[in-house]
């Protein structure tokens, strides 16, 4: 299995500021994956971050509000950018497990924007 | 689009009692995981299904996936308090996107 650090495990923001969340493997993994989860509620991709290339975004999540870097196989961040109190969840970061069959997250950033 | 709905939303349970949860995708799907989310946690992975009518068991859950692949379901049997959390299943499509179910929340009562 996977182990994942994920930083910060959570933070308290002002509107309009932006925040970086840090995420490190401790192995190579080919596709790292940012999730939101907003409270109370389900999980939703966000993009898949591949190392040597952009991010891919789903519907609904643009890279000028949620830029991603994937500098190599063990590290990515995911910054929230120009901070709104909708952007209030939780952040997780996820890799795939060996063979692709299942993911592995890591503590999750719980964001509060005031 | 691609929809998995989950029922019921939220359940509460003394403890002993059995629980289900019920899966259903709009459309067909390649395999069926499951995820237990405990409170102030991050998912972690439960068990994946991949043929049509598979069951599996691991220890007191009972998973199923539907002949169709289209619908899963997650029983717990006499219910413990360290079953608490919300239970996620996630359905991967034939073009490799993995969706998550909108989750139940199991509340066992001591």
């Amino acid at each position: 299995s996977a182990v994942i650090s994920q930083k910060p495990s959570r933070d308290i923001c002002q509107r309009g500021t932006s925040l970086t969340i840090q995420c490190q493997v401790d192995s190579q993994v080919t596709m790292m994956f940012w999730y939101r989860q907003q409270p109370g509620q389900s999980l939703t991709l966000i993009a898949t971050a591949n190392q040597g290339s952009e991010a891919t975004y789903e519907s609904g999540f643009v890279i000028d509000k949620f830029p991603i870097s994937r500098p190599n196989l063990t590290f990515s961040t995911l910054t929230v950018s120009n901070m709104s109190p909708e952007d209030s969840s939780i952040y997780l970061c996820s890799v795939e497990g060996q063979r692709g069959e299942k993911l592995f997250f890591g503590s999750g950033t719980q964001l509060s924007v005031l | 689009g691609q929809q998995v709905m989950q029922i019921p939303q939220y359940q509460h349970v003394q403890e002993g009692e059995d629980f289900t949860t019920y899966c259903n995708s709009s459309t067909t799907l390649s395999n069926i995981q499951w995820y237990k989310q405990r409170p102030g946690g991050h998912p972690v992975f439960l068990i994946q299904l991949v043929k049509s009518g598979e069951v599996k068991k691991q220890k007191r859950l009972t998973f199923q996936f539907g002949e169709a692949k289209k619908n899963s379901s997650l029983h717990i049997t006499a219910t413990q308090t360290t079953d608490v959390g919300t239970y996620f299943c996630a359905g991967l499509t034939g073009a490799n996107n993995l969706f998550f179910g909108t989750g139940t929340r199991l509340t066992v009562i001591p």
